[in-house]
């Protein structure tokens, strides 16, 4: 598949579970991003990582880890999650970091649910 | 602090209606706005931005900056414009995307 492609769809795990999530791009992009999407909350960007090098983390607890092996590839790992951490998880990536009106490619998401 | 607002969570339209969803920013450097869309059981995908200065779909947006606001009007509403409809705004150096809570377009036949 072309584009960004998140793995799993959905995922239900329990608070001392670890899960990852998966996010793969086929853009020859250099930036990668994880979001959070909460009900009735804006899209939050969580990190950003630009040729492998994580640029930003917008304070997010350290229970979330992100990991970027290579410009296609980005994890997050997810370690004793709370209730309210349940969300849909995005990934996004555009062609390079900090460039103005850059297009940012969104995969279908991950719903996660934590129980 | 940069901030987007959309004010309507859910705005209904007859087919054939000009529709305007609604769009202000807080940014106090050069904005860069734009509008994403997410067709049901689609992924969340760009519409247009304001420096382009293009109609996509039929719709249009017209930065307003002493209004502080990046409105997307269409003139007729389709059916298949219903749609979930994101505003963001890119700043800072690293053009970081803040995004609005979305307004949940529905276009009724």
């Amino acid at each position: 598949e072309t584009g960004v492609t998140q793995t799993p769809r959905h995922l239900v795990m329990g608070m001392t579970n670890k899960k990852s999530l998966k996010c793969e791009q086929h853009l020859g992009h250099n930036a990668m991003y994880w979001y959070k999407q909460s009900a009735k909350k804006p899209l939050e960007l969580m990190f950003v990582y630009s040729l492998e090098e994580r640029v930003e983390n917008n304070s997010v607890p350290s229970r979330f880890s992100p990991e970027c092996p290579n410009s296609s590839h980005l994890f997050l790992h997810l370690h004793t999650l709370q209730p309210e951490d349940s969300a849909l998880y995005l990934c996004a990536s555009s062609r390079e970091y900090g460039v103005r009106n850059t297009e940012a490619f969104f995969g279908q998401g991950t719903r996660l649910t934590v129980v | 602090a940069q901030r987007v607002t959309q004010p309507e969570k859910l705005l209904s339209v007859f087919k054939g209606a000009p529709v305007e969803l609604k769009c202000n920013y807080s940014y106090s450097g050069s904005p860069e706005l734009f509008w994403y869309v997410q067709y049901s059981r689609q992924r969340l995908q760009l519409l247009l931005r304001h420096i382009s200065r293009e109609s996509i779909k039929g719709f249009t947006a017209d930065l307003n900056k002493g209004e502080t606001s990046f409105h997307l009007k269409k003139p007729f509403a389709q059916e298949e414009d219903s749609a979930m409809y994101y505003c963001a705004l890119g700043s800072g150096s690293a053009r970081q995307l803040t995004f609005g809570s979305g307004t949940q377009l529905t276009v009724l036949p």
